[in-house]
């Protein structure tokens, strides 16, 4: 199985700030990579499809990069419903498997 | 609008089975796939298995021979079983749909917890 590695499991950044959350592979998954946003209700969203696509109705302050082995997730200005768990998942082989999540708080 | 939502019977005992539905509204089973998805309390996400639009099915090797996924397009309800639960078993399990942009899960279901003791 392909093992995701968020190295950062908890973040806190300030209201306003760009934040960038790691995730690693650890093989190429050549850019099927996703990420998802989970409330502290538990709610989950999609936010990120293939590495960098937007998916419907996210904001824009919401991007991905990254390619072969090494992926990021970027927020720029951080607002306070951003507080959330962010996963990165990858669909490059099965099992498909979730990174174990970084936990953003606000400062 | 989009909806999922999941069904349970919220307590079950070690070494039973567990049947959670799946009740989707705003969209087709015969055009998108449904996923399983599960979280133990305070850990991360567990992919379990997918049901396609067609009715093929895609697991995760580790668990196969404990579940089983079916459909009714009809009822717009999608269907997991697994069999001889243990503790570690013990989860929040969601329902998403596949999106139409490859293997990604746009929209999920709020989740049914599901505790596994006797």
């Amino acid at each position: 199985d392909i093992q995701m590695t968020q190295t950062t499991s908890s973040l806190s950044a300030s209201l306003g700030d760009k934040v960038t959350i790691s995730c690693s592979a650890s093989q190429g998954i050549s850019n099927y990579l996703n990420w998802y946003q989970q409330k502290p209700d538990g709610t989950v969203k999609l936010l990120i499809y293939y590495t960098s696509s937007l998916h419907s109705g996210v904001p824009s302050r919401f991007s991905g990069s990254g390619s072969g082995t090494d992926y990021s997730l970027t927020i720029s200005n951080l607002e306070p419903e951003d507080i959330a768990t962010y996963y990165c998942q990858q669909y490059s082989n099965l099992p498909w498997t979730f990174g174990g999540g970084t936990k953003l708080e606000i400062k | 609008q989009v909806q999922l939502k999941e069904s349970g019977p919220g307590l079950v005992a070690p070494s039973q089975s567990l049947s959670i539905t799946c009740t989707v509204s705003g969209f087709s089973l015969t055009t998108y796939g449904v996923h399983w998805v599960r979280q133990p309390p305070g850990k991360g996400l567990e992919w379990l298995v997918v049901i396609w639009s067609d009715g093929s099915t895609t697991y995760n090797s580790a668990l196969k021979s404990r579940l089983s996924i079916s459909k009714d397009n009809s009822k717009s309800q999608v269907f997991l079983k697994m069999n001889s639960l243990q503790t570690d078993d013990t989860a929040m399990y969601y329902c998403a749909r596949n999106s139409v942009y490859g293997r990604s899960m746009d929209y999920w279901g709020q989740g049914t917890s599901v505790t596994i003791s006797s």
